[in-house]
């Protein structure tokens, strides 16, 4: 029972490079996350997916883009990455028909240089 | 001021002591989440309450509507209890998604 599942889990990249981090969960969920979390800040909001097909932005989400390929897996793409984004990245899920749960993978530690 | 703020950010406590991890926030919310992150590691959600309290094992949460306050309670605390716990709220309208309190980092001393 997977849950969900985050990779890579540890990324280094120059500032200007691209990477996309890939999120899956197993759960049959309709409702997807990405969030941000920084030193001395709670976890904040970058883009959700609240049904296959779509998606809308969080709270920080400059930066970035995302791409619900189907109902199991949601990404995040960094197209140039700036040391700004130096962060831990945590996918999220829930069932998203009322007030759940929700799962959290195991975050991906990305640092740029 | 942030929407969700948390009490104490720090607690050390000897093995065996009642815990209390205190939230307040100020917005209008659906349901408010108690989460918990070790270090290096994942998180996971302990308690989702949207009323009264809510018990799993040595853990207790209440929430107080009216007031716009939640608790975290852990009795006979062990130092596997170790950890980050991190209140969130689900906001009533607004974009979905979860806002966070900045987490309050529990340390119990064998």
């Amino acid at each position: 029972n997977a849950g969900v599942t985050q990779t890579p889990k540890f990324q280094v990249l120059k500032t200007g490079q691209s990477m996309t981090l890939q999120c899956a969960q197993d759960m049959n969920h309709n409702s997807m996350y990405w969030y941000r979390q920084d030193p001395g800040m709670g976890l904040r909001l970058i883009y959700y997916s609240a049904s296959e097909g779509t998606t809308d932005k969080g709270e920080v989400p400059n930066g970035y883009n995302v791409s619900r390929l189907n109902k199991r897996e949601f990404s995040l793409r960094l197209e140039s990455a700036a040391p700004s984004q130096t962060s831990v990245y945590f996918c999220a899920s829930r069932t998203g028909w009322q007030d759940t749960e929700a799962f959290f993978g195991q975050g991906t530690r990305l640092t740029v240089v | 001021k942030n929407e969700v703020e948390q009490s104490p950010q720090n607690l050390t406590a000897q093995e065996g002591e009642f815990i209390t991890i205190n939230c307040s926030y100020s917005v209008g919310i659906s349901a408010l989440h108690w989460l918990q992150q070790h270090p290096g590691g994942g998180i996971v959600s302990l308690f989702m309450l949207s009323s009264g309290k809510k018990k799993h094992g040595r853990l207790i949460a209440t929430i107080n509507i009216q007031e716009k306050h939640s608790s975290l309670h852990i009795t006979a605390s062990h130092p596997r209890d170790s950890a980050v716990y991190i209140c969130a709220v689900r906001r009533r309208g607004g974009a979905d998604g979860l806002t966070f309190g900045k987490g309050t980092h529990l340390i119990i001393q064998p």
